[in-house]
């Protein structure tokens, strides 16, 4: 079964520093990767994922991750954090030799904004 | 505007009743999915339906029902079995392998 691992429950970061949020995963053959944010009490809103191109992968807002399948990682980086960006912060995987497309969370990473 | 809509925003059940959430989509996607979150734990899944008239328990399943008669719906029962059923609760819905899954607002269910 695969897993998602994500270091750090609670991140804090000045504003205009570098943003990194880790995530490894777990899992026999390399999954589709995403990460979410999460405001709240509101749902999940998709920043950026990884399906099987670029091992580099740009989203919304300034974010990128970039997949290393030797680290089995997909680390989350923003070069310079916003104010906005304090949120929740979810990594997850699918599995790409099955059906069943449901994703699989890590226990997420609060990102704290100091001004 | 095509999207995903949860009702109600907020839900309070009483203990031994079962209460309905509802999620409804406008996508045409044929795979949609309900989670539950619960406080420093993420997202698991709690059933899955690919398509109508079909649908599988994920993770957590115990003291839940779902059905899904329509393609736009697919409403979650919490039963009274389910004995901790505080949570937020999020409906998702996708295409296909891969692809995006595409969030609602989501449901708090508190006890009374």
């Amino acid at each position: 079964a695969q897993s998602v691992t994500q270091l750090g429950s609670h991140v804090s970061v000045s504003e205009g520093a570098l943003v990194l949020l880790r995530c490894n995963y777990s899992s026999s053959v390399p999954p589709y990767l995403f990460w979410y944010v999460q405001y709240p009490n509101q749902g999940l809103q998709l920043l950026l994922k990884y399906t099987s191109a670029a091992t580099l992968v740009k989203g919304i807002n300034g974010f990128e991750a970039e997949f290393k399948k030797s680290e089995t990682s997909f680390h989350l980086t923003k070069p310079s954090a916003h104010m906005s960006d304090a949120a929740e912060y979810f990594c997850a995987v699918s599995e790409r030799d099955t059906g069943r497309r449901a994703l699989t969370f890590g226990s997420g990473t609060r990102l704290q904004v100091q001004p | 505007d095509g999207g995903i809509t949860q009702s109600p925003k907020y839900l309070f059940r009483k203990e031994g009743q079962n209460v309905t959430l509802s999620c409804e989509q406008n996508l045409n996607h044929d795979a949609m999915y309900w989670y539950r979150q619960d406080p420093g734990q993420g997202l698991r899944l709690i059933y899955y339906s690919q398509i109508v008239n079909d649908f599988q328990k994920g993770d957590i399943a115990e003291g839940y029902s779902v059905s899904r008669e329509k393609k736009e719906s697919f409403p979650l029962t919490v039963t009274s079995a389910q004995k901790n059923p505080t949570a937020f609760y999020l409906c998702a819905s996708t295409t296909g392998a891969g692809e995006t899954q595409y969030f609602g607002p989501g449901t708090r269910l508190l006890v009374l």
